[in-house]
C-alpha cells in the first residue's frame, strides 16, 4: 500500500508568512508525529497525535507553531509569521500505535524561509 | 532528556569490506531502537527495529545489536556495497514521556568506494 506522503515537497516563503505543511499517514495507523530537521542536526520531535486523545504538543518550540489532525487521517502543521530559523525539513511519520511500534517516515517538505 | 550519539559522524570505506556503526544513549528506560537509513532529498528508511527485551535483529546484511543495560546499539553491514552509501541514524523510542516520540542521533554518513 501506498506510504507516509507529504505535501508540498518544496516551500519557500518570506519571512512574517504563514504556512500549512501536510502529511498523509498510512491508512489505518492511528499514531501520527510531526518532527523537523535543521541543517547540520538531528531530527527533532514536534508533536504526536493518537487517536483522538488530546495531542502531546511538547516537542513545539514556540505558539507559532501548531497543528491538527482530523481523527485518524490528515494532518496539518501550520507556522505563523515564519520566521529564518524555522528553515528546516519537516518530517511525518505514523504507526500502527503508541508504544512500541515501527515508524514510517514521509519523504518530508523542505521548508525555506527568506 | 534523552542524548543519542553516534561515532563515527562520517566514514568511508572500500568496496566489500564490513563495518560497525556504533549508537549509544543515556536512559536505558526505552521502547525500542530503530536503525535508518536517509539519503539526500528522501525521508527515512527504516532499517530494523530491535524491541527493549530484544538482543539483536538481522535483515540481509545488516544486523543491529542492543545491550540496553549499557546503553548502546551497533549496526553491522557486511560486505558493503556502493549503494549502502547514505546517512545512518539511530533513534530511540523513549517511555519517559508515554508517547514514545524518538530521540535521534546526529548520524554517521557512509561512503562505499567502488
Amino acid at each position: 500500500g501506498a506510504g507516509v506522503s507529504q505535501s508540498p515537497s518544496n516551500k519557500v516563503t518570506e519571512k512574517g508568512k504563514d504556512v500549512e505543511l501536510r502529511c498523509d499517514p498510512i491508512s489505518g495507523h492511528t499514531a501520527l508525529y510531526w518532527y523537523r530537521q535543521r541543517l547540520g542536526q538531528g531530527l527533532e520531535f514536534l508533536i504526536y497525535f493518537q487517536g483522538n486523545s488530546a495531542p502531546d504538543k511538547s516537542g513545539l518550540p514556540s505558539d507559532r507553531f501548531s497543528a491538527e489532525r482530523t481523527g485518524e487521517s490528515v494532518s496539518t502543521l501550520t507556522i505563523q509569521r515564519t520566521q529564518q530559523e524555522d528553515s528546516a525539513v519537516y518530517l511525518c511519520a505514523s504507526s500502527l500505535g503508541s508504544g512500541s511500534h515501527e515508524q514510517y517516515f514521509g519523504p518530508g517538505t523542505r521548508l525555506t524561509v527568506t | 532528556k534523552q542524548e543519542v550519539t553516534q561515532i563515527p559522524a562520517a566514514l568511508s570505506v572500500p568496496e566489500g569490506e564490513n563495518l560497525v556503526l556504533n549508537c549509544s544513549f543515556t536512559d536505558s528506560a526505552i521502547y525500542n531502537l530503530q536503525w535508518f537509513r536517509q539519503d539526500p532529498g528522501k525521508g527515512l528508511t527504516s532499517l530494523l527495529l530491535i524491541q527493549s527485551s530484544q538482543r539483536e535483529q538481522t535483515s540481509g546484511r545488516l544486523n543491529a545489536s542492543l545491550d540496553k543495560s549499557s546503553g548502546r546499539s551497533t549496526l553491522y553491514i557486511a560486505a558493503s556495497q556502493p549503494g549502502d552509501s547514505a546517512t545512518y541514524l539511530c533513534a530511540v523510542g523513549g517511555i519517559q514521556t508515554g508517547a514514545n516520540n524518538l530521540f535521534f542521533g546526529t548520524g554517521t554518513r557512509l561512503t562505499v568506494i567502488p
